[in-house]
């Protein structure tokens, strides 16, 4: 079955630095790639998506890019402001389901 | 995206007693799925809950303890039964766009058994 590892599991930056987080999957199949953002207390929140078809998509301060050889993608965050900071959990699509990453939690340090 | 409500928000159960936790959604929707999470981990799959048969479960979870229900597309419950200690988690309702494969979550329902 899929497997995605997500790292790091912690991340710690200042605030107007960038952050970056890495997945990688296994199965050559999977087609669709969501990122979500958890804050405490809520249940995760789809920030960006990309597929297959595309290497990269950015929506104003946070992008993702794909590598479909090496099988893995990353979501960018620039500029990183103290509400950025979350649980951000990275996703690969397999069959009608999707698996998670283990997480990564960001904290943007004024 | 849809709106999802889920209650109860947060409850304290005793070991051995069984919780329903309900899953409204203000759309009508084919896909809905319960995900659980453990405390400070990642998500995982618990079953997919189709409309009008018996919902399609993961490996490492049953029937028996995991019932669910799923009347029509715009509702779901999932019950926690004969609770222990591990079952403390959040169990999370889900729905998903067929069209473009996106899933949102509810808030979540967080189930502590003592």
């Amino acid at each position: 079955g899929e497997n995605v590892e997500q790292h790091p599991s912690t991340l710690s930056v200042q605030e107007g630095d960038s952050a970056v987080i890495k997945c990688t999957y296994s199965d050559s199949a999977s087609n669709y790639f969501p990122w979500y953002k958890q804050e405490l207390g809520k249940g995760p929140q789809l920030i960006i998506d990309i597929r297959s078809n595309v290497g990269e998509k950015k929506d104003q301060r946070i992008a993702v890019t794909l590598n479909k050889t090496a099988k893995h993608f990353s979501l960018h965050i620039t500029e990183t402001q103290p509400e950025d900071s979350a649980v951000y959990f990275c996703a690969a699509s397999y069959t009608d389901k999707l698996i998670f990453g283990t997480g990564t939690r960001l904290q943007v340090f004024p | 995206s849809a709106v999802i409500s889920q209650k109860p928000s947060r409850d304290i159960c005793q070991r051995g007693t069984s919780l329903t936790i309900q899953c409204q959604v203000d759309s009508q929707v084919t896909m809905m799925f319960w995900y659980r999470q453990q405390p400070g981990q990642s998500l995982t799959l618990i079953a997919t809950a189709n409309q009008g048969s018996e919902a399609t479960y993961e490996s490492g979870f049953v029937i028996d303890k995991f019932p669910i229900s799923r009347p029509n597309l715009t509702f779901s419950t999932l019950t926690v039964s004969n609770m222990s200690p591990e079952d403390s988690s959040i169990y999370l309702c889900s729905v998903g766009q067929s069209r473009t494969g996106e899933l949102f979550f509810g808030e979540g329902s967080r189930l502590t058994v003592l």
